[in-house]
């Protein structure tokens, strides 16, 4: 199994263009969320999704959208990148919802906003 | 205000030691877990806890519920264990609430 992976690891953008991250799981995992990183921060929900069709918001999810077609995909999608975006993102997926399951993490996407 | 706090946030500590990693938190909650972030990124869950004591090769995790409380110890630390090392409260439905980490330094 390749568990959780994102694509990029690394991304460069100009403030007002638009990208997806792409993260994807191979373990059946029902639950899926998106993260943000920042320094001197813990990490921060974005949205999440608890099966496919179905997403809600997190605790930051200004100025960015997802969608959850299949069990397996969840991209994060910057609608028109702001400097404030600029952080490193993180997928995980956990096998079901609730917080007594392990929550698995992809590697990062690391994204910088000019 | 933070609903989780760590200390300490920096540790640094010769090969062989000790080590303990706290964590407080405010909040009622349903579990706590332990993560380990390494220094290329990844992060890992390495125990979950609803009350007691776990323990996985040279690590150790305790919670006392009633003092909102839990430790994280390291036996025996190695340079390999460096990383920062994150504690995460459930706060129902699915979300947590994540301390800002504590970076661990195991010299040789």
């Amino acid at each position: 199994n390749a568990g959780v992976t994102q694509t990029p690891k690394f991304q460069v953008l100009k403030t007002g263009q638009s990208m997806t991250l792409q993260c994807a799981q191979d373990m059946n995992h029902e639950y899926m969320s998106w993260y943000r990183q920042d320094p001197g921060m813990g990490l921060r929900l974005i949205h999440y999704s608890v099966g496919a069709g179905i997403t809600d918001q997190g605790e930051v999810p200004n100025g960015y959208n997802v969608s959850r077609s299949t069990t397996e995909d969840f991209p994060l999608r910057l609608l028109s990148a702001a400097p404030s975006q600029t952080s490193v993102y993180f997928c995980a997926s956990s096998y079901s919802t609730g917080t007594y399951n392990e929550q698995f993490f992809g590697p990062g996407t690391r994204l910088t906003v000019l | 205000k933070n609903e989780v706090e760590q200390s300490p946030q920096n540790l640094t500590a010769q090969e062989g030691e000790f080590i303990t990693i706290n964590c407080s938190y405010s909040v009622g909650i349903s579990a706590l877990h332990w993560l380990q972030q390494h220094p290329g990124g990844g992060i890992v869950s390495l125990f979950m806890l609803s009350s007691g004591k776990k323990k996985h090769g040279r690590l150790i995790a305790t919670i006392n519920i009633q003092e909102k409380h839990s430790s994280l110890h390291i036996t025996a630390s190695h340079p390999r264990d460096s990383a920062v090392y994150i504690c995460a409260v459930g706060r129902g439905g699915n979300q947590f609430y994540f301390g800002t980490g504590t970076s661990l330094t195991v010299i040789p």
